[in-house]
């Protein structure tokens, strides 16, 4: 079975400055894909990054860096320059290409203060 | 590419009464929608799973009376609560896997939040 965690609590950033949000899974599987997703409060999920599992660089989108270590099951994402829109809970989660199912973890708030 | 249009946005009903929620692929074909329920400051957590033109499929400890879900076409998955009591208030989205140009995702709707009084 899949497993996806996060544990950091909750998260103050200063603006600008960058965020690291931690994402460690447990899967038997070799062929699998890591997502991370931003809620705000809107509720919607947006997209941020995806990493593969045989992808040998690490992701990036934008302010957005996904540190992949393959040997270590971790894909903590990296926010850079941080902004007060980024305030939201992020999801890391995770499919395994047996299935189309998606793995959540417990997700983290981050608040960005100025 | 690949949106899924979800309402209604939010709904507040009676206690007894059922709700019908939608998800309608745009630009796409959704052969499968995954249905999820969430509570404040909680995951999502999987409700089922329908595929297009079969039974749904549905998670452990999901009632499949209480919740029904109709996949009758390929740009549309629908959740009908029925006979609503206040627990079953929470946050509804759906999202379904995608490829589009060789990439491989999932879309989400914009969610339901449901208020049951």
């Amino acid at each position: 079975a899949q497993k996806i965690t996060q544990t950091q609590p909750g998260m103050f950033v200063q603006e600008k400055e960058a965020v690291t949000l931690d994402c460690t899974y447990d899967t038997s599987d070799q062929s699998y894909g890591l997502f991370w997703y931003k809620q705000p409060s809107s509720g919607e999920m947006i997209f941020l990054i995806y990493q593969g599992s045989y992808d040998e660089q690490n992701a990036t989108e934008g302010r957005y860096s996904l540190n992949f270590q393959k040997a270590r099951k971790s894909a903590n994402l990296v926010i850079s320059a941080s902004q007060l829109g980024d305030s939201a809970m992020y999801f890391c989660a995770m499919r395994s290409y047996g299935n189309n199912r998606l793995a959540f973890g417990k997700g983290n708030q981050v608040v960005v203060i100025p | 590419g690949a949106v899924v249009s979800q309402h209604p946005s939010w709904v507040i009903c009676k206690s007894g009464t059922s709700v019908k929620i939608e998800c309608r692929s745009l630009d796409f074909q959704a052969t499968t929608m995954f249905w999820y329920r969430q509570f404040p400051k909680q995951s999502l957590m999987l409700m089922a799973t329908s595929n297009e033109g079969s039974k749904a499929t549905y998670e452990q400890g999901v009632e499949k009376d209480k919740f029904l879900i109709n996949h009758a076409s390929l740009t549309l998955s629908t959740l009908t609560v029925t006979s609503a009591h206040p627990e079953d208030s929470s946050f509804y989205i759906c999202s379904a896997p995608f490829i589009l140009q060789g990439s491989y995702g999932y879309t989400f709707g914009s969610g339901t939040r449901l208020t049951v009084v």
